[in-house]
């Protein structure tokens, strides 16, 4: 079985330009996060989608950032327009959401550095 | 208060040793615990969870959950080399809410 995939896994952008991160769960997994870990800091939360629809969405930044889940698929993580402070990388978890102690399963990430 | 707290280290241990990692948490609602290893530059690994008080081994590995005393610790038993990664401790309130991570221990473990 495929793990949790994350494109791509660098993106170095200058202040101000637009990026887009995309993740790929687990197939079958309902529920997707998106963490971020800047240096010298905690893996941080940022959302939570269930299927289509956004479950959670309290850590997200400010309004710079858009998370999308067409058809409950894959995830796209927007970023417009990139600041300094995004820098760092940013993680997809999946899980499968039919259990109380369901398990996440963390993509590889990928790593932004605005410039 | 940090949410979750655990040694940065490096902590480092002999090949064939026992390493301990420690955590502590703070918020009294976390129902489920959670133990990753992530080597350089790779994703998290989950490698234990626990969800009682007690003690849950799996083959070298034995998690420890202590909720009044709100620690949850990791031990490795004969240690190897290939041990040697950040071990990320993180909790959540059960079902499917949003993982909180402490900043990670790294281990080292000399042959």
């Amino acid at each position: 079985e495929a793990g949790v995939t994350q494109f791509p896994s660098h993106s170095v952008i200058e202040k101000g330009q637009t990026v887009t991160l995309r993740c790929d769960p687990i197939s079958g997994h309902d529920n997707l996060y998106w963490y971020r870990r800047v240096m010298g800091k905690e893996i941080k939360f940022l959302l939570h989608f269930v299927k289509e629809s956004k479950q959670d969405e309290s850590g997200m930044p400010n309004n710079r950032f858009l998370a999308e889940r067409t058809g409950g698929t894959y995830s796209t993580l927007k970023v417009q327009p990139a600041e300094l402070e995004d820098s760092g990388v940013y993680f997809c978890a999946s899980s499968q959401g039919a259990r109380w102690n369901d398990e996440q399963f963390f993509g590889p990430g990928t790593r932004l550095t605005v410039l | 208060q940090k949410e979750v707290e655990q040694n940065s280290g490096p902590l480092s241990v002999p090949e064939g040793a026992i390493a301990s990692l420690n955590c502590t948490y703070s918020d009294r609602g976390s129902q489920s615990f959670f133990w990753y290893r992530q080597y350089s530059g790779k994703s998290p690994e989950l490698i234990m969870s626990i969800y009682s008080n007690g003690d849950k081994e799996d083959g070298r590995f034995t998690a420890q959950l202590n909720k009044a005393s709100q620690y949850v610790s990791l031990l490795i038993r004969d240690s190897q080399p290939s041990d040697s990664a950040t071990y990320l401790c993180a909790v959540n309130r059960g079902g499917n809410t949003p993982l909180v991570f402490g900043k990670g221990t790294r281990l080292s473990v000399i042959a």
